[in-house]
């Protein structure tokens, strides 16, 4: 069976440039998450889809980020335009469980490393 | 608020030595705990949880033990190998909802 697979697996543009990741979950994971990790720190929620719909959203650091899953099987999370900051690993996530013992479990994908320069 | 305080790396060790990677953990209720392993060019895999005070996950060699009072989940292997190379990354899920993750620590074994 297919893992997560995000891509690409790196990208570099500059400042003000728009980039958009993307991210297919493994089939029939009804959840997907975004998480980023900047300069070796933390990995940080960004958001959680239910399907297609946006179960929390907490995470997303301002508007120049949206994520999308339309039919509720990949997604997208464009950087528009992208910061220097918004440099890091972008890690996408899905799980078949949000409850229960199963809960917390989820299989990652290797990664979409953004550059901004 | 939830959060997760790890052992600041990077580690390196020898083969065989004993490792101890230490988190500690600031949360509301009673969430679930869990290390994450990220092997060179691959992507993060579970490696073990926890999902009460005192439970003990294990796997691959790796133990923590979930230490309600002290609010630690540590880390531990008897005798590491080259293998074991890797970023480790404590984590917890408040009311099983999305992770929280530590900083993460690069371990390195040299032969």
């Amino acid at each position: 069976e297919a893992g997560v697979t995000q891509f690409p697996s790196h990208s570099v543009i500059e400042k003000g440039q728009t980039v958009t990741l993307r991210c297919d979950p493994i089939s029939g994971h009804d959840n997907l998450y975004w998480y980023r990790r900047v300069m070796g720190k933390e990995i940080k929620f960004l958001l959680h889809f239910v399907k297609e719909s946006k179960q929390d959203e907490s995470g997303m650091p301002n508007n120049r980020f949206l994520a999308e899953r339309t039919g509720g099987t990949y997604s997208t999370l464009k950087v528009q335009p992208a910061e220097l900051e918004d440099s890091g690993v972008y890690f996408c996530a899905s799980s078949l469980l949000t409850s229960g013992t199963g809960a917390g479990e989820l299989f990652f994908g290797e990664g979409s490393r953004l550059t901004v320069l | 608020g939830n959060s997760v305080t790890q052992m600041e790396g990077p580690v390196t060790l020898s083969e065989e030595a004993f490792l101890t990677i230490n988190c500690t953990y600031t949360a509301t209720g009673y969430p679930s705990l869990f290390w994450y392993v990220q092997y060179p060019g691959e992507g993060l895999q579970l490696l073990l949880k926890a999902t009460k005070a005192d439970d003990k996950g294990s796997n691959k060699g790796f133990e923590a033990t979930y230490r309600k009072e002290t609010t630690s989940f540590h880390l531990e292997k008897g005798s590491v190998q080259v293998s074991d190379s890797a970023v480790y990354f404590c984590a917890l899920t408040p009311q099983a909802q999305k992770l929280v993750f530590g900083q993460g620590t690069r371990l390195t074994i040299n032969p």
